[in-house]
């Protein structure tokens, strides 16, 4: 199976600043790397697929890049909103595997 | 826009089977591929397995002995079976699409959860 490990496994950042999250792969996985965002009590919302690729209705501040091992999702400005788990997800092959999530938090 | 709703038992006996069906509405449950996946405090997001339109499956080789997926395209729904049980197993089972776009699958709908507690 592929090991997805994220980094860190929680933050706390103020409104308005820029968030960075950091999933890497056991192996290489070209860029089949999604990201979902989970909020309390909730069911995971897919935020970006293809590392990169976002999500219709998703809001622009969020993005993801990389390929191969390292990928990153970043919020660019960061709102009470995204008070949330995120998680990455490898879809290179079967079993798909999940990171551990980040919980990011408002300070 | 697709819906998803799981359903069954909240309380399962250890040793016995869970058995879960999600309900597909506002889309075919044709060429797709359809997913179960649980969330347990210790283990994280799991993927159980996933089945196609057409039945042809594929399971997480951590339960493939106690796993059955199976569809009905009469009904729009699939469900899922979990053999011998065990505290385990208890956890919060979500029912999912996948989607598709150039070659990558991501899970796109999923259903709102539904727990699952294993206890006497």
């Amino acid at each position: 199976d592929i090991q997805m490990t994220q980094s860190p496994s929680s933050l706390s950042a103020s409104v308005g600043d820029r968030v960075t999250i950091t999933c890497r792969a056991s192996q290489p996985i070209n860029n089949y790397l999604n990201w979902y965002q989970q909020k309390p009590g909730k069911a995971p919302e897919l935020l970006i697929y293809a590392a990169s690729r976002l999500q219709s209705g998703v809001p622009s501040r969020f993005s993801g890049s990389g390929s191969g091992t390292d990928f990153t999702l970043t919020i660019s400005s960061l709102q009470p909103e995204d008070v949330a788990t995120y998680y990455c997800q490898q879809g290179y092959n079967a079993p798909k595997t999940f990171g551990q999530g980040t919980k990011v938090e408002i300070k | 826009q697709v819906q998803l709703q799981e359903s069954g038992p909240g309380l399962v006996k250890p040793s016995e089977t869970l058995s879960l069906t999600c309900a597909v509405s506002g889309g075919s449950i044709s060429d797709y591929y359809w997913s179960w996946l649980r969330q347990s405090p210790g283990k994280g997001l799991e993927w159980i397995g996933y089945i196609y339109s057409s039945g042809r499956n594929n399971y997480n080789p951590s339960l493939k002995s106690r796993v059955t997926i199976s569809v009905d395209t009469s009904k729009n729904q699939f469900s899922l079976r979990l053999s011998s049980v065990t505290a385990a197993d208890t956890a919060v089972y979500y029912c999912a699409r996948e989607g598709y776009n150039s070659g990558h699958y991501y899970f796109d709908s999923w259903g709102q959860g539904t727990l699952v507690t294993v206890s006497s």
